[in-house]
């Protein structure tokens, strides 16, 4: 079974900074993809930015990027230039070839002006 | 095709009453997937169905819960004897095999209330 961690509950940072949240995962598979999720309040989950285990190069999307670090089953997710409207709950997600998915906890950004 | 859609999007019940939740993919997607979501937490995996075929059941989908697809199209999760540990959000989430991605596309979530 796999298990991801998100070690950070809360975060803040203020409008046009950086910040960087974190997420852990354990599993035996060698071919998987990791996923970040965006949840704003009361709203429905949306993809912020996918990456693929095969894939070395790290993904990067506009303001989003990830380091993915394999062997050490590392996958964090960096915001730049941080806007109002990225406050949201984000969830790291490992999914399967098959595609069921397992989410770590999430981590609560406010983005302050 | 606008997105996954669910219905109904809030549910007060009493315990012990049954509820069925619909869940519509986007159109061209073979697998469907239900997740539950409480308070604070993330998304935990229920099941999943390969066009009509259900693949996968996790430990938390109890013998009150059923799920079907038969179609391979639209989704029906119903809930037997509603508990109030059932209260929580449930998400339905779709996507397309074979894209090399698998990428998730979620619905706004039905959210029960068991009283």
């Amino acid at each position: 079974a796999q298990t991801v961690t998100q070690s950070q509950p809360e975060m803040s940072v203020q409008e046009a900074e950086t910040v960087t949240l974190s997420c852990t995962y354990d599993t035996s598979e060698n071919n998987y993809y990791l996923f970040w999720y965006k949840q704003p309040p009361s709203r429905q989950m949306i993809l912020v930015i996918r990456q693929e285990a095969y894939k070395q190069q790290n993904a990067t999307e506009n303001r989003f990027s990830v380091n993915f670090q394999k062997a050490a089953k590392s996958f964090s997710l960096k915001i730049s230039d941080s806007q109002l409207g990225d406050t949201a709950m984000y969830f790291c997600a490992f999914t399967t070839n098959a595609g069921k998915s397992t989410f770590g906890d999430g981590t609560t950004l406010t983005v302050k002006p | 095709d606008t997105g996954v859609s669910q219905n109904p999007r809030h549910k007060i019940t009493k315990r012990g009453q049954n509820v069925t939740f619909r869940c519509d993919p986007i159109s061209e997607h073979n697998r469907l997937y239900w997740y539950r979501q409480t308070l604070g937490q993330g998304p935990e995996f229920l099941t999943y169905f390969q066009n009509e075929a259900q693949l996968e059941k996790s430990r938390l989908l109890s013998d009150r819960f059923s799920a079907e697809r038969p179609k391979g199209s639209f989704s029906t999760l119903e809930i037997q004897r509603t508990e109030q540990g059932d209260s929580a959000m449930y998400l339905c989430a779709s996507s397309l095999s074979g894209t090399g991605t698998n990428e998730q596309f979620f619905g706004p979530g039905t959210r029960l209330t068991v009283l």
